[in-house]
């Protein structure tokens, strides 16, 4: 299975943009790049995922290289409550449930 | 809807003692899966199931047997509980087999075998 690397903790301040970072150059053409994240105590959490193109929604914006072996996750306006460990991971389009989690970013958000 | 859920939520069992973990979601999700969380560490896939009636094993299915029987349930049976087995459970479900599914989370049973 591709792999993914990620920092081990990144900080923000509340209100400000963050941007989470993942490589994953073994990534194969039918991967698709899914973030999940874990609040304390929580099972995890969809955030996003996308193929080739970035893609938006009401919680964060995915944005995908265009050699696919890096993307970002970004929180426009960070809050206390997007303290987390955010994971980012390979699905690949034919597995079955088979999600592979790394050990992921944690997420410290400053008031 | 209410989602994936878990029962029991806390649990503590002795070396040698079998139990059973429930999960169950009201989506009609085709898959569900059984993953395990060690402290500080991501999670770990331990059984899966495309359906009813299939399973099969996942990264660490050692010490763990799972069935389904129906859409709705996919119960994990601990055989003999080890303290290594001490850890947080987390049921996953997701509607389809492409990775372009939204996978949801129960939030976990939280197991110690002393």
């Amino acid at each position: 299975d591709a792999k993914t690397t990620q920092p081990n903790s990144m900080e923000s301040n509340e209100e400000e943009p963050v941007h989470l970072p993942c490589n994953h150059s073994t990534i194969s053409g039918t991967d698709y790049i899914h973030w999940y994240r874990q609040l304390p105590s929580q099972g995890p959490e969809y955030v996003i995922h996308g193929l080739t193109s970035n893609v938006n929604n009401r919680m964060a914006s995915l944005a995908i290289a265009e050699d696919r072996k890096s993307s970002t996750l970004i929180l426009h306006r960070a809050t206390l409550r997007d303290a987390a460990v955010y994971y980012c991971i390979l699905s690949l389009e034919t597995s079955g449930s088979r999600l592979t989690f790394g050990e992921g970013t944690q997420l410290t958000v400053n008031p | 809807n209410a989602g994936v859920t878990q029962t029991p939520k806390f649990q503590v069992l002795k070396t040698g003692q079998s139990m059973t973990l429930q999960c169950a979601q009201d989506m009609n999700h085709e898959y569900m899966s059984w993953y395990r969380q060690d402290p500080g560490m991501g999670l770990r896939l331990i059984h899966y199931s495309v359906g009813a009636g299939i399973t099969d094993q996942g990264e660490v299915p050692n010490g763990y047997n799972v069935s389904r029987s129906t859409t709705e349930d996919f119960p994990l049976r601990l055989l003999s509980a080890a303290p290594s087995q001490t850890s947080v459970y987390f049921c996953a479900s997701r509607t389809g087999l492409a990775g372009n599914n939204e996978q949801f989370f129960g939030p976990g049973t939280r197991l110690t075998v002393l």
